[in-house]
């Protein structure tokens, strides 16, 4: 079973970059997936970020994708996401997730127990 | 158009049945998976493909779609389905990019 867990700093101060990384455990991240950033501020609702494939192919999300960036580290088994140029509207439980896709339909069947990254002098 | 529209609310009384929907222009070409939340918890897959369920999820979670709206059927709500509900698929302007319906508060009475 592929487990996910993410980590970083708790705390970013506005202009600053949030950097986080994602460990997979119980599959290599060489496998055919799709490897995303998923973010939840507050009291709202989900918010697709971005996604990497083992061989560095990525896509990102249009509202986001000047200031995002996201890495896959093969030999440690990981991925990490930058983020840029943060404001308080960044405040989010971030998620990394296992994207698997199929013909016509795609889906994420692991979740890590996300992290909130707060944005604030 | 890489927008997926869920009703904010619905509420379903226990045992009875209750429909959550999701539209989109991507879904006439792509299946919706749909994520249950609760509160202080990540996301939980209920329902992926045409209707499949993973492993662990009751037979009561049910998928459908049909032209650009699909659906989330659970038949005999229980107490511990309260949840939020979200819907995903992929931008259907051949972007390949991810998109998440904006969430279902389900209140079970």
């Amino acid at each position: 079973q592929v487990q996910l867990q993410e980590s970083g700093p708790g705390l970013v101060k506005p202009s600053g970059t949030l950097s986080l990384t994602c460990a997979v455990s119980g599959g290599s991240i060489s496998s055919s997936n799709w490897w995303s950033w998923v973010r939840q501020p507050p009291g709202k609702g989900l918010e697709w970020i971005g996604e990497i494939y083992h061989s560095g192919s990525t896509n990102y999300n249009p509202s986001l994708k000047s200031r995002v960036t996201i890495s896959v580290d093969k030999s440690k088994n990981q991925f990490s996401l930058k983020l840029s140029s943060v404001t308080a509207a960044d405040t989010a439980v971030y998620y990394c997730a296992r994207f698997l896709e199929r013909t016509w339909s795609g889906w994420y069947p692991n979740w890590g127990q996300g992290t909130l990254v707060t944005v604030s002098s | 158009s890489s927008e997926l529209t869920q009703d904010p609310a619905v509420s379903v009384a226990l045992g009875q049945t209750v429909r959550i929907t999701c539209q989109g222009d991507s879904l006439r070409s792509y299946y919706a998976s749909w994520y249950q939340q609760k509160p202080g918890q990540a996301p939980v897959l209920v329902i992926y493909g045409k209707n499949n369920r993973p492993s662990g999820i009751p037979d009561r979670f049910s998928g459908s779609s049909s032209g650009n709206t699909a659906s989330l059927t659970i038949t005999g709500a229980q107490a511990e389905d309260e949840a939020d509900y979200y819907c995903n698929s992929r931008d259907s302007s051949g972007n390949h990019r991810g998109v998440f319906g904006g969430g279902t508060k389900l209140t079970v009475l």
